[in-house]
């Protein structure tokens, strides 16, 4: 079975500085898909950023993005130019692409992420 | 707009009482799931569907039941066998494709409490 793993239960950053969050999982699958969640106050989960593991290019989007090294199966995520509305919980999550495990998101503890003004 | 919808927000039940969380989306996807978030940790599914009259056990389905008769609808069942129901319950759909790479979106959730 998969397993996440989020070793960050705190992290806190200036308003306009960079943080990175980190997330480890272990699969013996070589096809795979990797997200990050954010779970604000109002706990609607929401699509940060999704990573397809065949593709060696890390994902963007706008200020967030991905440092994807398959072989050592981390899967960090970088939030540049911090702002207040980036305080959340940030989920990592695994979701495999076939057998019996398909279509499976499996979530890593999360990670609380406090911006300070 | 389009979206996902799970109704009440709020869920109040005694114990030994069944209690049914709708969940429904307008978005046109064939895959369904719920998920538990117990405080502090991440989510754990219930039960996923990845078609109309058919659905799957997740990693902890003891004590639910589900079911798929619509597309855009699919209510879970919180039954008096589940011995810790107090818990956040999120529902999410994807677009059920051969990859199973979809993403998936997550309605605002119910806050079930047992009393």
């Amino acid at each position: 079975a998969q397993t996440v793993t989020q070793s960050q239960p705190e992290m806190s950053v200036q308003e306009a500085e960079t943080v990175t969050l980190s997330c480890t999982y272990d699969t013996s699958e070589s096809d795979y898909y990797l997200f990050w969640y954010k779970q604000p106050p109002s706990r609607q989960m929401i699509l940060v950023i999704r990573q397809e593991a065949y593709k060696q290019q890390n994902a963007t989007e706008n200020r967030f993005s991905v440092n994807f090294q398959k072989a050592a199966k981390s899967f960090s995520l970088k939030i540049s130019d911090s702002q207040l509305g980036d305080a959340a919980m940030y989920f990592c999550a695994y979701r495999s692409s076939f057998g019996t495990s398909y279509g499976k998101l499996t979530f890593g503890q999360g990670t609380i992420l406090t911006v300070h003004p | 707009d389009g979206g996902i919808t799970q109704s009440p927000k709020y869920l109040f039940r005694k114990e030994g009482q069944n209690v049914t969380l709708s969940c429904e989306q307008n978005l046109n996807h064939d895959a369904m799931y719920w998920y538990r978030q117990d405080p502090g940790q991440g989510l754990r599914l219930i039960y996923y569907s990845q078609i109309v009259n058919d659905f799957q056990k997740g990693d902890i389905a003891e004590g639910y039941s589900v079911s798929r008769e619509k597309k855009e609808s699919f209510p879970l069942t919180v039954t008096s066998a589940q011995k810790n129901p107090t818990a956040f319950y999120l529902c999410a759909s994807s677009i059920a494709s051969v990859q199973g790479g979809d993403t998936q979106y997550f309605g605002p959730g119910t806050r079930l409490t047992v009393l």
